[in-house]
């Protein structure tokens, strides 16, 4: 079992719909988790950063944590054709170097 | 914007040579990583330093090698290059705390 999964996708979407994008992991001792986008022939970039369970919001972009359950989620409201991109989540111990476990990626096609 | 640069960016070789994937960052970071990540693939640890004269071997083996003699240049070289290191290799530094990765743009090798 992989230590984090995503739904690879690809996930189609027109624009201004509602995003939903999950992941699970199975280590409890997880304390962070985070979110990157990466656009074609990119390297990924930071776009939500959250610690141990919670919601946190930045703009259009909603990350929650639900630690009992092992559930990661990204919302993205009012989507936009410029949010297809793939969007991997990461998870990572607090004090193991900032080693980071990522999922596979979800591709989002938002179409206008 | 995150201060981490690669070069090339694109390099398609043949079998058998021996090529330097090169990566420089100017944030003062002590902790730097190289992932290799296939398309539409997730991302997989093979290489990561904690600061000068530090190299430790990720998750996923690989036939690289990396050497870290200045903070700030992590370089990852593959003496004899083969079909099947045709893949992205992509650079991250992370500062102390956050466990918040900075990645270059990446590095795309092709061995033909």
């Amino acid at each position: 079992q992989k230590e984090v999964e995503q739904d690879p996708g690809p996930l189609s979407v027109p624009e201004g719909a509602i995003v939903s994008l999950n992941c699970t992991y199975s280590n409890s001792a997880f304390q962070y988790f985070m979110w990157y986008r990466q656009y074609s022939r990119k390297g990924p970039e930071l776009l939500m950063y959250t610690y141990s369970s919670g919601n946190k919001e930045d703009g259009r972009f909603t990350a929650q944590v639900d630690k009992s359950s092992k559930y990661i989620s990204l919302f993205i409201r009012d989507s936009q054709p410029s949010d297809s991109a793939t969007y991997l989540c990461g998870s990572g111990f607090g004090n193991a170097g900032n080693m980071l476990t990522f999922g596979g990626g979800t591709r989002l096609m938002v179409k206008p | 914007e995150a201060d981490i640069y690669q070069t090339p960016r694109y390099l398609v070789i043949g079998t058998g040579k021996k090529i330097t994937l090169e990566c420089s960052q100017t944030m003062g970071h002590d902790k730097m990583y190289w992932y290799q990540q296939d398309p539409g693939m997730e991302l997989h640890l093979i290489h990561y330093s904690y600061g000068v004269n530090s190299t430790e071997k990720g998750d996923l083996s690989s036939e690289s090698t990396v050497s870290r003699i200045r903070t700030e240049h992590f370089p990852l070289t593959l003496e004899s290059a083969r079909p099947s290191h045709t893949s992205q290799y992509l650079c991250a530094s992370s500062g102390p705390g956050t466990g918040e990765l900075f990645f270059g743009e990446g590095s795309r090798l092709t061995v033909l």
